[in-house]
């Protein structure tokens, strides 16, 4: 049973538009989404986070918006660079039981020159 | 570079070998996780240690076992290997033991390739 649930493995887009990576999550007790940037061969990389008392955080470029209601994130990307061409993968954790991440499978994006 | 490190960074190994995979945290970091990413699978959350002690136990087989040493650095022993425990393996650190705001940061990984 996927808690957390990226439904798209891909995305291409334009650079200088928008990107938007969507996740979504059934586990209410859910209090802290964060998402993190992966490139091959490395580790996953901390790109933004926010807790449940949100409903926007802001960092540069990077903007998560949080929909506790519909159980939803996203992350946006603005204006979206070749660089950040990498697999993103959005993750929760539920800080009253302990602080162990849940992954999504994670979206590929691909920004185009 | 997140500050965490993970040795080796490949191996490669015979079924019904036992390995051994190596993480230290981020300077002063107390928890660390160890996380399987499988190729049709996301990260998967396997153990987490906290000064030393286990914390939270996810989806670890019985064959693998951990520990975190005084120095807080930590172990992952994978022991009778399978074809299908080849995966990366990713180690993460963070501050405290848990609470609201607890940020993960990730080391590179080691790749294992059982044959």
């Amino acid at each position: 049973d996927q808690q957390v649930k990226q439904n798209s493995p891909s995305l291409s887009v334009q650079e200088g538009r928008i990107s938007i990576l969507n996740c979504d999550y059934t586990n209410s007790m859910f209090d802290y989404f964060l998402w993190y940037k992966k490139y091959p061969a490395e580790g996953p990389t901390f790109l933004i986070s926010i807790s449940s008392i949100k409903d926007k955080n802001e960092d540069g470029r990077f903007t998560v918006f949080l929909n506790k209601s519909a159980k939803h994130l996203s992350l946006h990307i603005v204006p979206s660079q070749p660089g950040d061409s990498a697999v993103y993968f959005c993750a929760a954790s539920d800080s009253g039981a302990n602080s162990k991440l849940t992954f999504g499978k994670g979206i590929t994006l691909s920004v185009r020159p | 570079d997140s500050g965490v490190t993970q040795t080796p960074k490949h191996l490669i190994t015979a079924t019904g070998q036992r390995v051994t995979l190596r993480c230290s945290p981020r300077s002063g970091d107390l928890s660390v996780y160890w996380y399987q990413q499988s190729l049709d699978q996301g990260l998967q959350f396997l153990i987490q240690y906290y000064n030393g002690e286990e914390r939270a136990k996810g989806n670890i087989l019985e064959r693998f076992s951990a520990q975190q040493f005084p120095d807080l650095h930590s172990e992952l022993n994978l022991s009778s290997l399978e074809l299908g425990d080849s995966a990366l393996y990713f180690c993460a650190s963070s501050g405290g033991l848990a609470g609201v705001g607890e940020t993960q940061y990730f080391g590179p990984g080691t790749r294992l390739l059982v044959l």
